[in-house]
């Protein structure tokens, strides 16, 4: 166990809604990173929270957003949900002096 | 196209056995590897990592080995356990560019025989 967890486990939306997923990181670290990972394939990165703001991002649009909270857990927010959003959303977090992240369980989010 | 791939996506040995794990990465400025181990229904557990300063690097039962020249990293797993089987994903960013995330391969299926 890594001491990171989110919530929920298992979520069923409707195309067109929106969602929010929740991350607490483990104790001491600071920063939190979320990914998608659609079956049988790797996680990619969606972006990285630092000190309450967003301070990379990969190749998605814009209609994923997140928050930091200043105890460093992390929200992500999906709007207008496509059937493709269907995945294991994965947060991970990490501590600045250290390079290796460390990931939760995950969130399985299924798009009707 | 992924700057991180795995040469196979299924691996299966005989329990007790050492098994690799190859991967092949084509960023030039990764200097940090990573291997994570995925269990289904779990999230992607830390292996061991190494920095692009090294080329080898030794854990319980594992090793990780760097040939920067071909670009290419393995992941060796001494005296195969039940317990290994798993998806194993091998993962490249560039220290101190924590801010890109990791890239991800797609992954190989080990599968531990009886």
């Amino acid at each position: 166990e890594t001491g990171v967890t989110q919530s929920p486990t298992h979520l069923i939306k409707t195309r067109g809604q929106q969602v929010t997923l929740r991350c607490s990181s483990q104790s001491g670290h600071n920063t939190v990173s979320w990914y998608q990972q659609a079956l049988g394939q790797g996680p990619q990165f969606i972006f990285q929270y630092y000190r309450e703001e967003e301070n990379g991002r990969g190749n998605f649009p814009p209609r994923f957003s997140g928050l930091q909270f200043p105890n460093y857990s992390s929200e992500l927010n999906v709007n207008a949900l496509e059937l493709d959003d269907s995945a294991l959303y994965l947060c991970a977090s990490t501590s600045p002096w250290l390079s290796e992240q460390y990931f939760g369980p995950g969130t399985r989010l299924t798009v009707t | 196209g992924e700057s991180v791939g795995l040469h196979l996506p299924t691996l299966s040995v005989q329990e007790g056995d050492n098994s690799i794990i190859n991967c092949a990465y084509s960023n030039s400025a990764s200097d940090y590897f990573i291997w994570y181990k995925q269990e289904s229904g779990k999230g992607p557990q830390f292996i061991i990592d190494i920095r692009s300063n090294m080329d080898k690097r030794q854990g319980q039962r594992v090793t990780v080995l760097l040939n920067k020249t071909v670009k290419h990293l393995s992941l060796q797993i001494a005296a195969t356990q039940p317990g290994d089987s798993a998806v194993y994903f091998c993962a490249e960013n560039a220290l101190g560019g924590g801010a890109d995330g990791l890239t991800f391969g797609k992954g190989t299926h080990l599968i531990i025989q009886p």
